[in-house]
């Protein structure tokens, strides 16, 4: 089974300041996409960036950036000049093949704070 | 604006009854998902559909049936059987493509008392 583990139950920063998500997850699949997810107070859950696994290059996204380890399943998230509108729970997913097509396994997610 | 309609935002029941969570996208993709979410749970799939009139179970089915007559449509109906109920419910859908993201609705909080 595909797993997704999120070791950080809550995180806090101060605006402007950099955070670093963590992720890591099991598969034994050598081509896969992971994505990471944001759901603020409204609930609504809003892509922040994905990452193809046979890409070498770490996907960017404005501020929002990933270190992607393929040997060490790692798959983190770092914010720069972080913002307080980026408040949110996070959540990473690992996308897994399911009969004709796909669907999505995701962690448990991190609770961010950012305090002014 | 292309999007996944979920209504209601909020639905109240009593223990015992079944009750239809609606979900409803314009986006015009196949793949469509239901998943639920606890506090410290995480998503958790309980249903999808890859296509029109065919639907699969996801990882907690229990006590949830679905219908797809409609390639736009995709309600879930959480029956009394499911034992606790109470949960944010999410609806997303995908288009094809091996990168695609899920889309998804902005959710229905089911309180079962």
């Amino acid at each position: 089974a595909q797993t997704v583990t999120q070791s950080q139950p809550e995180m806090s920063v101060q605006e402007a300041e950099t955070v670093t998500l963590s992720c890591t997850y099991d598969t034994s699949e050598s081509d896969y996409y992971l994505f990471w997810y944001k759901q603020p107070p409204s609930r609504q859950m809003i892509l922040v960036i994905r990452q193809e696994a046979y890409k070498q290059q770490n996907a960017t996204e404005n501020r929002f950036s990933v270190n992607f380890q393929k040997a060490a399943k790692s798959f983190s998230l770092k914010i720069s000049d972080s913002q307080l509108g980026d408040a949110a729970m996070y959540f990473c997913a690992y996308r897994r093949k399911i009969d004709s097509g796909y669907a999505l396994n995701f962690g448990k997610g991190t609770s961010l704070l950012v305090t002014p | 604006d292309g999007g996944i309609t979920q209504s209601p935002k909020y639905l109240f029941r009593k223990e015992g009854q079944n009750v239809t969570l609606s979900c409803e996208q314009n986006l015009n993709h196949d793949a469509m998902y239901w998943y639920r979410q606890d506090p410290g749970q995480g998503l958790r799939l309980i249903y999808y559909s890859q296509i029109v009139n065919d639907f699969q179970k996801g990882d907690i089915a229990e006590g949830y049936s679905v219908s797809r007559e409609k390639k736009e449509s995709f309600p879930l109906t959480v029956t009394s059987a499911q034992k606790n109920p109470t949960a944010f419910y999410l609806c997303a859908s995908r288009e094809g493509g091996l990168n695609s993201p899920l889309h998804f609705g902005n959710g229905t909080r089911l309180t079962v008392t």
